[in-house]
């Protein structure tokens, strides 16, 4: 399978434990997004990282949550100190180097958070 | 900031009609693309069509279709021969020189 996949694909955690969700983009894809969506609601931009930089997180909540890319591995969001309203569907997507501002994003399958 | 609008929570089609979808959009930027994503309960997110802002032609992809017209920021989907497994959410997005911004999705009903 070589498009976006992320694990796990469903995460239960209690209040006040830390979340970390994985990502690996598709093959050759060097840019990575991460969204949230809330119960109906659409997708909500967090986080654009590429390889071990964040480019704009200008949609992170300030306190507990951060994202990485390293150099190798996948891409991680990690979310400290869960709360109950961090319960949602988190998304990544991945799109190549070049260009990616009109490439468009191809996504992972999405995990499910929900915090008892 | 630019926003997206979906002014149609839930829509319903027969299998083998046409329905539209609505979405518009706000934005300074004259450089963007706009896209449709269909999120199925399996809750993947699935590209269904994309259009570039400097293109006068509609995008189209087999049954799909849009009607983008610019000046009135409008991007509707349009569904020809509706089929049971189109049925989903639809987002529509905008990305410009930001993310993309996503509206909150048309739940589109087929009905057998």
């Amino acid at each position: 399978n070589a498009g976006v996949m992320q694990n796990p694909r469903h995460l239960v955690r209690r209040r006040g434990q830390e979340a970390r969700l994985r990502c690996s983009p598709m093959k050759g894809h060097s840019h990575v997004y991460w969204y949230r969506q809330l119960p109906e609601e659409g997708l909500k931009f967090m986080v654009y990282l590429q390889k071990e930089n964040i480019i704009d997180e200008s949609g992170m909540p300030k306190e507990r949550f951060s994202a990485e890319f390293p150099k190798e591995g996948p891409s991680i969001l990690r979310i400290q100190q869960v709360v109950r309203g961090d319960s949602a569907a988190y998304f990544c997507a991945s799109s190549p180097a070049v260009e990616a501002s009109n490439q468009p994003q191809h996504f992972g399958d999405g995990t499910r958070l929900s915090i008892l | 900031a630019q926003t997206v609008t979906q002014s149609q929570p839930e829509m319903s089609v027969q299998e083998a009609e046409t329905v539209t979808l609505s979405c518009t959009y706000d934005t300074s930027e004259s450089d963007y693309y706009l896209f449709w994503y269909k999120q199925p309960p399996s809750r993947q997110m699935i590209l269904v069509i994309r259009q570039e802002a400097y293109k006068q032609q509609n995008a189209t992809e087999n049954r799909f279709s849009v009607n983008f017209q610019k000046a009135a920021k409008s991007f509707s989907l349009k569904i020809s021969d509706s089929q049971l497994g189109d049925a989903a959410m639809y987002f529509c997005a905008y990305r410009g020189n930001t993310p993309l911004v996503f509206g909150k999705g048309t739940r589109l009903s087929v009905i057998a």
